[in-house]
C-alpha cells in the first residue's frame, strides 16, 4: 500500500491564483481530513468527510473547499489565493473503529507558498 | 470550545535524562493520540489512548491517560538523540482531532 499520497510536493502561487491540492489514499479509509500547519504551529483542521459524497467544515474553512466523491480521493481547492494560506497542508485518513476512529494516516505534505 | 495544552513547548534535555511531556484538555474526551513530528516530516501516529488509566509503551516512550483530570503524559526515559522530534497530543471530539500546539523535544549528546 502506497498510504496517502498528496501532490505537489511544493507549489508558489501568485495572489489570486487558483490550484487544487490532491490527496488520494489507498487503505479504504471513510474518514479523510485536510489540515494546515503554519511554522512552528500545530495543526489546524480545515474540511474533513465521514464518506464519499459528506463533507463537513473544520476550524478554518474559509478560502477552501473541497469535494469526496470516491473514497480513495479528497481534493483541497484554493479558489483565490491569498499570503495567509502559506502554509504546509496535510491531508490524513482513518478508519472506524467501534465506536471510535483509528489514529489518522497522514500524508507527506504540500508546502505552498502565495506570494 | 475544546482546547488542547502542551507543556512545555519546548525542551532540550541531555542524553540519559527522563522527563515528562504533558498534555491537558479542557473538556470530556477518552481519546486521545499522541504523534511525532521530525523537521520537515510529516505526522507519524504513536500512541492511541482509548480509555481513562490506559498506559502505553514503545521503547523509551511512555503515554497514560487520565480522563479525570483531563490529562495525558508522554514520558521519555533515558533520551537517545533520535528521540528529538516535536511532539504533538490530539483529542477526539466529534469526527475532529484538535491538536495540541506541539513541544519541540532536542537531545543534545
Amino acid at each position: 500500500n502506497a498510504g496517502v499520497t498528496q501532490t505537489p510536493k511544493f507549489r508558489i502561487l501568485k495572489i489570486g491564483q487558483s490550484m487544487t491540492l490532491q490527496c488520494t489514499q489507498d487503505m479504504n479509509h471513510n474518514y479523510m481530513y485536510w489540515y494546515r500547519q503554519d511554522p512552528g504551529m500545530g495543526l489546524k483542521l480545515i474540511y474533513y468527510s465521514v464518506g464519499a459524497g459528506i463533507t463537513d467544515k473544520g476550524e478554518v474553512p474559509n478560502g477552501y473547499n473541497v469535494s469526496r466523491s470516491t473514497t480513495e480521493d479528497f481534493p483541497l481547492r484554493l479558489e483565490l489565493a491569498a499570503p495567509s494560506q502559506t502554509s504546509v497542508y496535510f491531508c490524513a485518513s482513518s478508519y472506524p473503529l467501534p465506536g471510535l476512529r483509528s489514529s489518522q494516516y497522514f500524508g507527506p505534505g504540500t508546502r505552498l507558498l502565495v506570494l | 470550545e475544546l482546547k488542547v495544552e502542551q507543556n512545555p513547548l519546548f525542551l532540550s534535555m541531555q542524553e540519559g535524562k527522563n522527563y515528562t511531556i504533558y498534555c491537558n484538555y479542557s473538556t470530556t474526551s477518552d481519546r486521545l493520540y499522541w504523534y511525532r513530528q521530525d523537521p520537515g516530516k510529516s505526522l507519524e501516529s504513536l500512541f492511541v489512548l482509548l480509555s481513562n488509566g490506559a498506559v502505553k509503551q514503545e521503547g523509551r516512550l511512555m503515554a497514560s491517560l487520565d480522563t479525570k483530570a483531563r490529562l495525558s503524559t508522554l514520558h521519555i526515559t533515558a533520551a537517545v538523540h533520535d528521540l528529538s522530534a516535536t511532539y504533538f497530543c490530539a483529542v477526539d471530539s466529534n469526527y475532529q482531532l484538535i491538536w495540541g500546539a506541539g513541544t519541540k523535544l532536542i537531545i543534545k549528546p
